[in-house]
């Protein structure tokens, strides 16, 4: 079964950081690229980052110009696992962060498996 | 960044009605389109890509359309487990983006 389990997520208080993990199973890890996409209480969703996959891998990354320069997303193929570290946070970063697998190697695409999501919530 | 815009916000039906939900692109997206069905508390699951190609697993009362800047989901005959909210999803650009949402409700 192709499964995707997020995990990291907590209360942090402004300016702070957290690292988000994602463990992927039941598919090849490395051939997919991979997107983190966040929804914030009573919103609708946002895309926050992506990263390719197969021949790429790793190497194409993009970010949604509200978290450039505090996000930074990052795989390990060997431990199928997809990573969100979060600096300088700030309160409307408050959210449920999604880990996400695109249908092929490459970002951008459709998001065909998603995770249940992890929780972030930013407050003093 | 490409704007996407959902209407209506909120569609109030019954069930065995037919429910079409419309989504526009500020630009040209080709059929570079996804739609998305959420249900309070769950993640998103895919329904539609490209526009109009069906996700393996979902029921032929859905289908899309469209292609350019204006795309719509139709659900031919809404059933109970059909009431949720449905969100598009440009895949034509890095910097991709979501619709803000329709709530479909029962009447």
């Amino acid at each position: 079964e192709v499964q995707l389990v997020e995990s990291g997520g907590g209360l942090v208080q402004p300016g702070g950081s957290l690292r988000l993990s994602c463990e992927a199973s039941g598919f090849t890890f490395r051939d997919y690229a991979m997107s983190w996409v966040r929804q914030a209480p009573g919103k609708g969703l946002e895309w926050v980052s992506g990263i390719s996959g197969s021949i790429y891998s790793g190497r194409n990354i993009y970010y949604a110009d509200s978290v450039k320069g505090r996000f930074t997303i990052s795989r390990d193929n060997f431990k199928n696992t997809l990573y969100l570290q979060m600096n300088s946070l700030r309160a409307e970063d408050t959210a449920v962060y999604y880990c996400a697998k695109l249908a092929y190697g490459d970002s951008p695409d459709y998001m065909d498996v998603w995770g249940k999501g992890t929780t972030v919530t930013v407050s003093s | 960044d490409i704007q996407m815009t959902q209407s209506p916000s909120t569609l109030s039906a019954s069930v065995g009605d037919r429910a079409t939900i419309t989504c526009r692109a500020s630009q040209s997206i080709s059929s570079w389109l996804a739609w998305y069905q959420q249900k309070p508390g769950k993640a998103p699951k895919l329904l539609i890509y490209k526009a109009s190609s069906l996700e393996s697993g979902v029921p032929l009362r859905f289908s899309g359309s469209g292609s350019g800047t204006e795309f719509t989901l139709t659900i031919s005959s809404l059933q109970p487990d059909d009431f949720a909210t449905y969100y598009c999803q440009q895949y034509n650009s890095y910097s991709q983006t979501f619709g803000q949402g329709t709530k479909v409700e029962i009447k």
